[in-house]
């Protein structure tokens, strides 16, 4: 079974723009959460998509926003990038949402996004 | 509110040892899940083992066993017979209610041959 997916790998970007990332789960998974991981902030949450609709969202600004595809496909945007927005993007897929047993978090290879 | 908590920035242990990477927990829900991801330089977050509040026995998956001692809220990871390609960074995580981890500060382990 194919892991997690992340589009693009890499991206260099200037302050001002706007981007979008992509995150495909795993096979059956629908849902799909979001993080951002700095050196200085760790690893924080971003929100999560569960069945197309947003389940949960954590202390980010409104530039940051995501959507959810019928075939449980993820992408978030960040619009108007500032220079700490620069980090490592990881997307993880679940079964379903909810913790529960049985219903871990696998992640993908990660976006690293630099803004210039 | 859920916090975790990883008191090493960084520990070694000789290729072939066991080590254990220490990590506390607090939070006021009585259902959670524990995790333990391990991310190489390359980023990617390998998940490693879980283990639930009410599991009664400690999880192990391979050379990865958590001790979890839950009256202390703490989940510990003893990795056995350490390996080169151990080298890492290993993160713990929580989960309760919502489907979003809490994660620790992160412990780099360093194997040496």
């Amino acid at each position: 079974k194919a892991g997690v997916t992340q589009t693009p790998r890499y991206l260099i970007k200037t302050r001002g723009q706007q981007v979008t990332l992509s995150c495909s789960p795993i096979s059956g998974h629908r849902s799909v959460s979001w993080y951002q991981q700095t050196p200085g902030q760790g690893l924080q949450f971003l929100f999560e998509y569960f069945s197309e609709t947003q389940r949960n969202k954590g202390n980010f600004p409104g530039r940051f926003s995501g959507r959810q595809f019928s075939n449980s496909r993820s992408e978030m945007n960040v619009s108007t990038l500032e220079l700490g927005d620069s980090a490592l993007y990881l997307c993880a897929s679940s079964y379903t949402t909810g913790s529960r047993s049985g219903n871990e978090q696998f992640f993908g290879p990660g976006t690293r996004l630099t803004v210039l | 509110a859920q916090k975790i908590t990883q008191t090493q920035p960084g520990m070694f242990v000789q290729e072939k040892e066991a080590v254990t990477l220490d990590c506390t927990y607090d939070t006021s829900d009585p259902s959670y899940g524990l995790f333990w991801y391990k991310q190489p330089s390359s980023g990617e977050m390998i998940f490693l083992i879980y283990q639930g509040s009410y599991d009664q026995q400690n999880a192990t998956e391979g050379r990865y066993s958590l001790n979890f001692q839950k009256a202390r809220k703490s989940a510990n990871l003893v990795i056995s017979a350490s390996q080169l390609g151990d080298s890492a960074m290993y993160f713990c995580a929580m989960i309760s209610g919502a489907n979003n981890l809490f994660f620790g500060t992160g412990t780099r382990l360093t194997v040496i041959p």
